[in-house]
């Protein structure tokens, strides 16, 4: 059974910093992966999909890389602003065609 | 409209009342999703609509849980006998593409709380 694991749960940086968010998944056989983010009282918002057989996909300040044989996806966020507070969650599309979420990390940007 | 809307954007219940959820996906879109998201936790599939085909409900965690859709427009996601577990906030998604590998695109969700 695919699990898709975020790490860290909640993350409070200063305004202007780079970081860097998690995302395994157990089960290598997926079509792609998702990276999102979701406002409070808002839906969701896709970022970034990078298919199975892409190694990374760059949009602004936003690059998300994927290694599949190892399970493992980051998103690297370049000068973090205080807007880019929320919570980003991972997801991946399985061998049944069926999303599986992880349970998301919370961004605070610090002015 | 431009994007995924959601009816009512609140809701909240008494336990062992039925509900009904509202999604209007965009325009042309074929497959239409309703995902599950309780309090800290990820999303959790329900039931996936595509075209005119049988949908995916083996996501669906009881029967009191049922959707139905009409054609590509409107879908309706029904509770049934509403327990305080059914908390949560009930997320729908419409995609252009037959399969989930297309972008999906959400709306902004129903908040669902049973007393």
């Amino acid at each position: 059974k695919q699990e898709v694991t975020q790490i860290p749960a909640a993350l409070s940086v200063p305004e202007g910093e780079n970081l860097v968010l998690n995302c395994s998944f157990t089960d290598s056989a997926i079509y792609n992966l998702q990276w999102f983010r979701q406002d409070p009282g808002k839906g969701l918002t896709s970022l970034l999909l990078i298919q199975s057989s892409q190694r990374e996909q760059t949009s602004g300040r936003l690059n998300a890389s994927l290694d599949k044989s190892s399970g493992r996806s980051t998103l690297y966020i370049a000068a973090s602003q205080p807007g880019d507070s929320a919570t980003y969650l991972c997801a991946v599309l399985d061998s049944n065609y069926q999303l599986i979420w992880g349970a998301g990390t919370k961004l605070i940007i610090k002015p | 409209g431009a994007g995924v809307s959601q009816s009512p954007s609140n809701k909240v219940t008494e336990k062992g009342k039925d509900v009904e959820l509202r999604c209007d996906p965009i325009s042309g879109h074929t497959a239409l999703y309703w995902y599950r998201q309780r309090l800290g936790q990820g999303l959790e599939f329900l039931i996936y609509f595509q075209g005119n085909s049988a949908p995916d409900k083996s996501g669906l965690p009881s029967d009191r849980f049922s959707a139905e859709r009409t054609g590509e427009s409107v879908s309706t996601l029904t509770i049934q006998r509403t327990q305080q577990e059914d908390s949560a906030v009930y997320l729908c998604a419409s995609s252009s593409g037959p399969s989930g590998a297309d972008t999906q695109y959400f709306g902004p969700g129903t908040r669902l709380t049973v007393l």
